[in-house]
């Protein structure tokens, strides 16, 4: 059983503050990792993707993907109240030996207060 | 990103009927999923739309219950058969565009049987 696995939260942070979100998977052949934002309502939207060890930045957000630990995770800085929303992290098992089907976790909710 | 389109963006539905989901896509591109979010739960795939062959589905989804079409490399369709309460889900079309492994959702179409 492959699994992807977040805490739910609510995760609530100030305006300004950094939002740390969080998530293991247990399958350590996943080669692809990537970070959904979903607003209520609303389909997912891409925010960052992340393939090798280590940091990787792209604005307000870092990606940071220890395959060892098999943890990734996401940094958002100076959170706005626009930030507010579930965030899905998914992992990618590369062919054969699952296609290309996304395994997604069931998101963190984050609320950002002003 | 490509500008990915479904129709209908909503529907209700009576139990038995079916419906049919047009995702359009403004590129050509490579791989075409289907997925389904059940209220309050993530994202699970149902298959992959295939060009020109039929779709690979995923465990648990059989295609006498959601047969897919792709006729080309811009367009692909999901029906839901013979559709009961269960079936009451947002379904949402994806494709990869960059060979970079990277998915993009379409807007999705919520669908309510009663």
């Amino acid at each position: 059983q492959k699994e992807v696995e977040q805490n739910s939260g609510p995760l609530s942070v100030p305006e300004g503050a950094i939002a740390s979100l969080n998530c293991t998977y247990s399958d350590r052949g996943s080669q692809s990792f990537f970070w959904y934002r979903q607003y209520s309502g609303k389909s997912p939207e891409l925010i960052m993707s992340i393939y090798s060890n280590g940091d990787k930045e792209d604005g307000r957000f870092t990606a940071q993907l220890n395959k060892a630990s098999q943890y990734v995770s996401l940094l958002i800085r100076d959170s706005q109240p626009s930030d507010s929303a579930t965030y899905l992290c998914a992992v990618l098992l590369l062919p054969p030996n699952s296609g290309y089907a996304l395994n997604f976790g069931k998101g963190t909710s984050l609320l950002v207060t002003p | 990103s490509a500008v990915i389109s479904q129709k209908p963006s909503r529907d209700i539905c009576q139990r038995g009927t079916s419906l049919t989901i047009q995702c359009q896509v403004d590129s050509q591109v490579t791989m075409m999923f289907w997925y389904r979010q059940q209220p309050g739960q993530s994202l699970t795939l149902i298959a992959t739309a295939n060009q020109g062959s039929e779709a690979t589905y995923e465990s648990g989804f059989v295609i006498d219950k959601f047969p897919i079409s792709r006729p080309n490399l811009t367009f692909s369709t999901l029906t839901v058969s013979n559709m009961s309460p269960e079936d009451s889900s947002i379904y949402l079309c994806s494709v990869e565009t960059s060979g970079a492994l990277e998915q993009y959702f379409g807007p999705g179409t919520r669908l309510t049987v009663t």
